[in-house]
């Protein structure tokens, strides 16, 4: 166990629609980190938050937003689903605003149907 | 473009032999790379972290080597277990970035 905890587990949705995945980091860290996996995709970094400030942004579509709160836990928003959208999301969370060693969450995957 | 590759994406290996994974990356001039292991379904689990001064490095039964000359890193496993079985992935930063990249992975297989 991680420590980091994500919600829901499973998520099963339509095209076009708007849905939220919730990650509560480990105690004591900072910064959280989102990744969508797919298949064809592998482990794709998106956006990194720390301590409530955007940090750095990687492949994240327009239609994909987050945030972090003072109580640092963070939400991904994916709005306009589009099939191609089904993956696993994978929060992590790191200690520092550097990108050592970090603590995988147990990921939400998403369906779109 | 930057790129990571990790040498293929299945190996299978007897029970007790070393395994080893291999890590290329171009484009890169990272500050350290990592090694992940994920299990199917789950989230990646940090298993070793090396910087660019360091050529070796080892915890347990695992070890890890990187020459920046090459842009290589190899992972071992030394008395490979079935328990090991899973895919590992390799990660590096870019420096003054403050995210990972990832390579596809490796599924290792380690047959009884």
């Amino acid at each position: 166990d991680s420590g980091v905890t994500q919600t829901p587990k499973h998520l099963i949705t339509a095209t076009g629609q708007r849905v939220t995945l919730r990650c509560s980091p480990r105690s004591g860290d900072l910064s959280v980190y989102w990744y969508q996996q797919s298949l064809d995709q592998g482990l794709q970094f998106l956006i990194q938050y720390y301590n409530g400030e955007e940090r750095a942004k990687g492949n994240i579509l327009e239609r994909f937003s987050a945030q972090q709160f003072p109580d640092l836990h963070s939400e991904l928003n994916l709005s306009s689903l589009e099939l191609g959208d089904s993956a696993l999301y994978f929060c992590a969370s790191s200690f520092g605003t550097s990108s050592n060693e970090q603590f995988f969450g147990p990921g939400t995957r998403l369906t779109v149907l | 473009s930057q790129k990571i590759e990790q040498n293929s994406e299945a190996l299978n290996i007897q029970e007790g032999k070393t395994a080893t994974l291999t890590c290329n990356y171009t484009n890169y001039s990272p500050a350290y790379l990592q090694w992940y292991r994920q299990d199917p379904g789950r989230g990646p689990v940090f298993l070793l972290l090396i910087r660019e001064n360091e050529k070796e490095k080892r915890k347990e039964r695992l070890k890890v080597t990187f020459d920046t000359t090459l842009k290589q890193s190899l992972f071992h496993i030394t008395a490979s277990q079935p328990a090991d079985s899973a895919t590992y992935l390799c990660a590096l930063d870019r420096t003054g970035a403050n995210n990972l990249f990832f390579g596809t992975g490796t599924r290792l297989t380690v047959i009884p």
